[in-house]
């Protein structure tokens, strides 16, 4: 069965810190799709990344950058020098090949960045 | 583009009474999709669509109807609302099934009292 787990319930950081938002998932699919998605205060969500299984080549996007280990089976996103801005809930998300139609989501991480 | 737009914004219930949330999107998106958002659960997939005519479940379907009649709009029934329904509502689409980005709406806040 498909999960994905978010340990950290909430994170507080003082700006400018680096902090790493963790995801571990279990599928026993071996084709699949992890995404992050992000929900400010304003309560709508936005996708920020989408990662297939076969691609395990870390992503960096401006302050953002995200470590795929499957050996692990991790997805971990890091923020680095946070802002303000970036205080939101995360989610991980998950999407095996052989059920596309389901994006299962972890309970998310709620991130507080403090100036 | 509006994207995914959905009505009403807050909706109160009184227990046993029937409503629609309705979802409508104009991406000529052939997947939709509603979630549920509760606290320290994360989003659930409650029904989704792949395409006009075509439904179905998701992870907790009970108490929700939806119909696909067209490609813009997907409605979510409430049969008899229950305090249980109590919760955040997210429609999502996207152009294919759930292996691509979703866009989401602003959400419903429903309260059943």
């Amino acid at each position: 069965a498909q999960k994905v787990t978010q340990a950290q319930t909430e994170i507080s950081v003082v700006e400018k810190e680096d902090v790493t938002l963790d995801c571990v998932y279990e599928t026993r699919d071996t084709t699949y799709y992890l995404f992050w998605y992000k929900q400010p205060p304003s309560g709508e969500l936005v996708f920020l990344i989408r990662r297939n299984s076969f691609d395990e080549q870390n992503e960096i996007s401006g302050r953002y950058s995200w470590n795929f280990q499957k050996s692990t089976s991790s997805f971990n996103f890091t923020i680095t020098a946070s802002q303000v801005v970036d205080s939101a809930v995360y989610f991980c998300a998950l999407s095996e090949a052989r059920n596309t139609d389901k994006l299962i989501f972890g309970t998310g991480t709620r991130l507080q960045v403090f100036p | 583009n509006a994207g995914v737009t959905q009505t009403p914004k807050f909706q109160v219930l009184k227990t046993g009474q029937s409503m629609t949330l309705q979802c409508a999107q104009d991406m000529n998106h052939e997947y939709m999709s509603w979630y549920r958002q509760d606290p320290g659960m994360g989003l659930r997939l409650i029904h989704y669509s792949v395409g006009a005519g075509i439904t179905d479940q998701g992870e907790v379907p009970n108490g929700y109807n939806v119909s696909r009649s067209t490609t813009e709009d997907f409605p979510l029934r409430l049969l008899s609302a229950a305090p249980s329904q109590t919760s955040v509502y997210f429609c999502a689409s996207s152009y294919q099934p759930a292996a691509r980005e979703q866009y989401f709406g602003p959400g419903t806040r429903l309260t059943v009292t």
